[in-house]
């Protein structure tokens, strides 16, 4: 079966920098969910999209944004990159909202 | 707001046993889902097994079983006949079901070790 896909797997930036992750979604999924999970650390909450519509914000910082497009993908654009936003970042989908969320297998990057 | 928490930080088993891993939580809400999540090594998110608050009967997917107390707020896993791919960390997972938001709150996770 198809999974959520991610781009790049890895990510090598310098501070000030500024990344994009990709997100493609299980095919039909119209719902997106953006985790930052640092070292030793639990994922944590970002930002969601459903319908191509912003669902929730958590704790993302302002330096942050994304959007889901009209084929349901999704982009993290990060700017002005500092080093504690080295983490591993995951995507998760679902069949719209209060379903499981499938993630897909992290972009890890490294600010430095 | 909703918390999670996993008492037991690292966990081992011997290959072929049982092992249970805690959970609780706090909420206010009445309708809601929790899950469990396996991440091993290749730190893969991956979804073990999820459980619907209103449905009283515990969920179970082949080796992985839950025990689902909900007035206690409880919500343990089971994991029978272990094996060596099970090594990996568990996070016990929240998810409200009404209202708007539907993200994952997650405990701190427990290091689970399968031994040989």
């Amino acid at each position: 079966a198809a999974g959520v896909i991610q781009s790049p797997r890895h990510l090598i930036k310098e501070k000030r920098e500024t990344a994009t992750l990709k997100c493609y979604p299980i095919p039909r999924h119209d719902t997106v969910y953006w985790y930052q999970q640092g070292p030793g650390q639990d994922p944590q909450f970002l930002i969601s999209f459903y319908e191509k519509m912003q669902s929730d914000k958590g704790s993302i910082p302002d330096r942050f944004s994304a959007q889901q497009f009209s084929d349901y993908h999704s982009e993290l654009n990060m700017s002005s990159l500092e080093l504690g936003d080295s983490a591993l970042y995951f995507c998760a989908s679902s069949l719209g909202l209060r379903e499981t969320q499938y993630f897909g297998p992290g972009t890890r990057l490294l600010v430095l | 707001a909703q918390t999670v928490t996993q008492s037991q930080p690292e966990m081992s088993v011997q290959e072929a046993e049982t092992v249970t891993l805690s959970c609780t939580y706090d909420t206010s809400e009445s309708n809601y889902y929790l899950f469990w999540y396996k991440q091993p090594p290749s730190r893969q998110m991956i979804l073990v097994i999820r459980q619907e608050a209103y449905k009283q009967q515990n969920a179970t997917e082949n080796r992985f079983s839950v025990n689902f107390q909900k007035a206690a707020k409880s919500f343990s896993l089971k994991i029978s006949d272990s094996q060596l791919g099970d090594t990996a960390m568990y996070f016990c997972a929240f998810m409200n079901s009404g209202g708007s938001n539907y993200k994952l709150t997650f405990g701190k996770g427990t290091l689970l070790t399968v031994n040989p």
